[in-house]
């Protein structure tokens, strides 16, 4: 159980288009959801914490208009990357925290997003 | 400001060696630190630490938290080469605060 997905899992872009990458609950329902971003070798890096039904709470020196994120239901949250340029190409994860088990956050296999 | 650091940063031992992976941390609102392991994609749940001096186990592997001298450390004993992985440690606090990972790489 406590399956969490990706979609894509791998996309190339365009400067200045915008990707949209879905991270979906499969088998429970999430109120909260977090997108990280990890670079080459590098640890995770929180970007936002996503919370169903309401706006992102995003993390210090993260932009907002840039990275949009919505949560419109228990089991679907998406990230938005507006006007990607190539320092956005990154490895983007999110994870979900389950409402009868909110003590450990399962993670999605990740999306690898290349900006060209 | 909080903050999760790992050590080492990397470590290459051979199979049958026993590794001991360290993570120390300054974090306000302390919740639970988990251990996981990164291959290829995304991470993926070892353990979580609540409490102090209780050792959890799986296998080969093994973890124990101090929340006085604020640190944890991951124990692998008999390595083997599907071991060889980023080993992540994270403190839930208001928010999951990751460290900087060890990759541990064990050589045949």
């Amino acid at each position: 159980g406590a399956v969490v997905s990706q979609h894509p899992s791998w996309v190339i872009c365009k400067s200045g288009t915008s990707v949209k990458i879905e991270c979906r609950s499969l088998d429970f329902q999430a109120t909260t959801m977090f997108w990280y971003r990890q670079f080459p070798k590098q640890s995770l890096m929180l970007m936002a914490t996503s919370n169903e039904g309401s706006k992102a709470t995003y993390e210090q020196g993260v932009e907002k208009d840039k990275f949009l994120i919505n949560h419109a239901s228990l089991t679907l949250s998406t990230l938005t990357v507006t006007s990607a340029h190539p320092e956005d190409s990154s490895f983007y994860i999110c994870s979900a925290l389950g409402i009868r088990d909110s003590r450990e956050q399962y993670f999605g296999p990740g999306t690898r997003l290349t900006v060209t | 400001e909080d903050k999760v650091v790992q050590s080492p940063l990397s470590l290459v031992v051979h199979e049958g060696d026993t590794v001991t992976l360290n993570c120390s941390y300054e974090v306000t609102n302390f919740r639970s630190l988990l251990w996981y392991k990164q291959e290829k994609k995304a991470p993926t749940f070892l353990f979580m630490l609540t409490s102090s001096g209780i050792e959890k186990k799986s296998g080969r592997l093994s973890s124990i938290l101090d929340k006085k001298e604020l640190f944890s450390i991951l124990n692998i004993t008999a390595t083997q080469t599907g071991d060889s992985a980023i080993y992540l440690c994270a403190v839930k606090a208001y928010k999951y605060i990751f460290g900087t990972g060890t990759r541990l790489k064990v050589l045949a």
